[in-house]
């Protein structure tokens, strides 16, 4: 399966700044995907990161709030905009695998605090 | 869009014994079920999924089963071992859609 690195792993960042993260894939796969993971909560996709056009939010995700680049087929960044406490998760970057098998296999996460 | 209701949100089994995590979906349009695992301070890890063209699928002590019509489907772990204490979360791939919707967890816990 196609191996995630996820930079940086964590960290502790100060309300109204902002954070990118970064998604590196070992292989070209179509499909990426950004997810929040709220501590002790389940996954919600943020928004599909679409390689040469903008990404696809989900409802309740906009665009300002979660600037998403995808320049090629292996990297795409997820910035967290002005950045409040209620923000503070775990940012998880996600791909579908290419051939027969499929699946979803997800990065090792970032976990953002902000105070 | 795709809703996922999963239950129950705790199980605590005998070791030994089987565990069921049953989940539902909205969109009779789904077509990709997949359940994963999540130790703690880890990432998801996809333990075993079934397609809507497959009524069931199993792998070794895991088998997952899907029921289109009453739109569910459901884990089962039989045998349970200690590293099976997790949480696991099902999801879902709403027709038209790219990306999983999820449930909101099981923390099954295997008792010694």
């Amino acid at each position: 399966s196609a191996v995630i690195s996820q930079k940086p792993s964590r960290d502790i960042c100060q309300r109204g700044t902002s954070l990118t993260i970064q998604c590196q894939v070992d292989s070209q796969v179509t499909m990426m995907f950004w997810y929040r993971q709220q501590p002790g909560q389940s996954l919600t996709l943020i928004a599909t990161a679409n390689q040469g056009s903008e990404a696809t939010y989900e409802s309740g995700f906009v665009i300002d709030k979660f600037p998403i680049s995808r320049p090629n087929l292996t990297f795409s960044t997820l910035t967290v905009s002005n950045m409040s406490p209620e923000d503070s998760s775990i940012y998880l970057c996600s791909v579908e695998e290419v051939g027969g098998a499929g699946g979803y296999t997800f990065g090792s996460g970032t976990r953002l605090t902000v105070v | 869009g795709e809703n996922v209701e999963q239950h129950p949100s705790t199980l605590s089994v005998q070791e030994g014994d089987s565990a069921v995590i049953k989940c539902t979906y909205s969109d009779s349009a789904s077509n990709y079920f997949p359940w994963y695992k999540q130790e703690l301070g880890k990432r998801p890890q996809l333990i075993i999924d079934i397609r809507s063209n497959v009524g069931e699928k199993k792998d070794q002590r895991i088998a997952v089963t899907l029921n289109k019509t009453a739109k569910h489907f459901s884990l089962h772990i039989t045998e349970t071992q200690p590293e099976d204490s997790a949480v696991y979360f099902c999801a879902a791939r709403g027709g038209g859609a790219d990306g999983l919707t999820f449930g909101k967890g099981t923390h099954l816990i295997i008792q010694p």
